[in-house]
């Protein structure tokens, strides 16, 4: 299996511009995570889907952040507008039970 | 105060020495706990989960976890430099949550 992908790798853009970060978890995984990390607050959960689902959303910091999973193989991150403290680096993960999350290579954001 | 609490180090060890690293959580509720490598630039990778009190051991690495005092610790034993890394500890909240510590940054020197 080729793992978690997401794109795309880096994103530069400006503040107020809208910015979507997409997914592809790991064929047959049920559940699927967005992380986000920084160096100052970690590693920390935004939004995760269990088959397709949103089920908890309260990790994600403002309106301006919204998560879709229309099918179980993509998943998107959008944030519209953006502004410079968001940027960070984005983590999608993926597992088939709670105990092993598999994380995905990151999208270094980088807001201006 | 976070859920789950590390220091963030540089935790420096030499080559072939134990490496100790320790988390503490708040949440009495938490059952399961999980251990994150992450290199400089790289995604997490899980190395260890541990739901049990006591050790449990895999390889060069064992996990320890005391509920009473809500301690998780791991034991790198004969570290090498290629464990140089940060290590995340993450308590399961809620049956599908992880919640993660800020990390410990482990050198291991030559």
């Amino acid at each position: 299996d080729a793992g978690v992908i997401q794109s795309p790798r880096h994103e530069v853009t400006e503040m107020g511009q809208e910015v979507t970060l997409r997914c592809k978890p790991i064929s047959g995984h049920d559940y699927l995570f967005w992380y986000r990390q920084t160096m100052m607050r970690g590693l920390e959960l935004l939004i995760y889907f269990n088959n397709n689902v949103p089920i908890d959303d309260s990790g994600m910091p403002e309106d301006r952040f919204s998560a879709k999973m229309p099918n179980a193989s993509f998943s998107t991150l959008k944030i519209q507008p953006s502004e410079p403290r968001d940027s960070a680096v984005y983590f999608c993960a993926s597992s088939h039970d709670r105990y092993e999350q598999y994380f995905g290579p990151g999208t270094r954001l980088t807001v201006t | 105060q976070k859920e789950v609490e590390q220091n963030s180090g540089p935790l420096s060890v030499p080559e072939g020495a134990i490496a100790s690293l320790n988390c503490t959580y708040s949440d009495r509720g938490s059952q399961s706990f999980f251990w994150y490598r992450q290199y400089s630039g790289k995604s997490p990778e899980l190395i260890m989960f541990i739901y049990s009190n006591g050790d449990k051991e895999d390889g060069r690495f064992t996990a320890q976890l005391n509920k009473a005092s809500q301690y998780v610790s791991l034991l790198i034993r004969d570290s090498q430099p290629s464990d140089s890394a940060t290590y995340l500890c993450a308590g399961e909240r809620d049956t599908d949550k992880l919640i993660f510590g800020t990390g410990t940054r482990l050198q291991v020197f030559p």
